[in-house]
């Protein structure tokens, strides 16, 4: 089957803009997870999805960013007004399920630039 | 929160040597896992512990966590250029489902 799958893979927009950015999980992993990688640093929890709610949006930077779920399927993250250290990668991952015993599985990333 | 040190932030190495990255937590940890992202890829699962002194051998990676389960540790034997990129370790943090990923250790691997 095939993996996890983000769209775009690259994403340059203008500062102020408003970007959506697309995660397509595992079929049947109810666990989806957002991440923010900047250049050369470690993975950022943003939000965590079991099924279409959301229990932890504990990590979103702040109210210009905002993550929806449909069922158990794709994902979008919204960043809205985009500022200039919106800049990094942006990773999904899903597990089968949310426990800690679950290994997850990662997508490709969207790499946004702010200009 | 919890938080989580790894050591070295980045290595570099002659081809044939041996690696070691290291990771530690303040708080007792349930199970670590282990990722490894290539330069420009993804981060890829490596392996999970779950338990006190547990050790793992993935062919020349031999993966350990202390016996306080507080400490967990990556070591690659004979390092080969394909072993280059960023390994990170992952507790689970102090919810079920969600893990703390490390700053990360950079290999690189001189030919």
């Amino acid at each position: 089957g095939a993996g996890v799958s983000q769209s775009p893979s690259n994403k340059v927009t203008e500062k102020g803009k408003d970007v959506e950015l697309r995660c397509d999980p595992i079929s049947g992993h109810t666990a989806l997870y957002w991440y923010r990688q900047r250049l050369g640093q470690g993975l950022e929890f943003l939000i965590y999805f079991q099924g279409n709610s959301a229990p932890d949006k504990s990590g979103l930077p702040s109210d210009r960013f905002s993550a929806e779920r449909t069922g158990e399927s794709v994902s979008t993250l919204t960043i809205q007004r985009t500022q200039q250290e919106d800049s990094a990668v942006y990773l999904c991952a899903s597990s089968p399920s949310g426990t800690w015993n679950n290994e997850q599985f990662f997508g490709p990333g969207t790499r946004l630039t702010v200009l | 929160g919890q938080q989580v040190m790894q050591i070295p932030q980045y290595q570099h190495v002659q081809e044939g040597e041996d690696f070691t990255t290291y990771c530690n937590s303040s708080t007792t940890l349930s199970n670590i896992q282990w990722y490894k992202q290539r330069p420009g890829g993804h981060p890829v699962f490596l392996i999970q512990l779950v338990k006190s002194g547990e050790v793992k051998k993935q062919k020349r990676l031999t993966f350990q966590f202390g016996e306080a389960k507080k400490n967990s540790s990556l070591h690659i034997t004979a390092t080969q250029t394909t072993d280059v990129g960023t390994y990170f370790c992952a507790p689970a943090g102090d919810s079920s489902y969600k893990l703390i990923f490390g700053s990360g250790t950079r290999l690189l691997v001189r030919p």
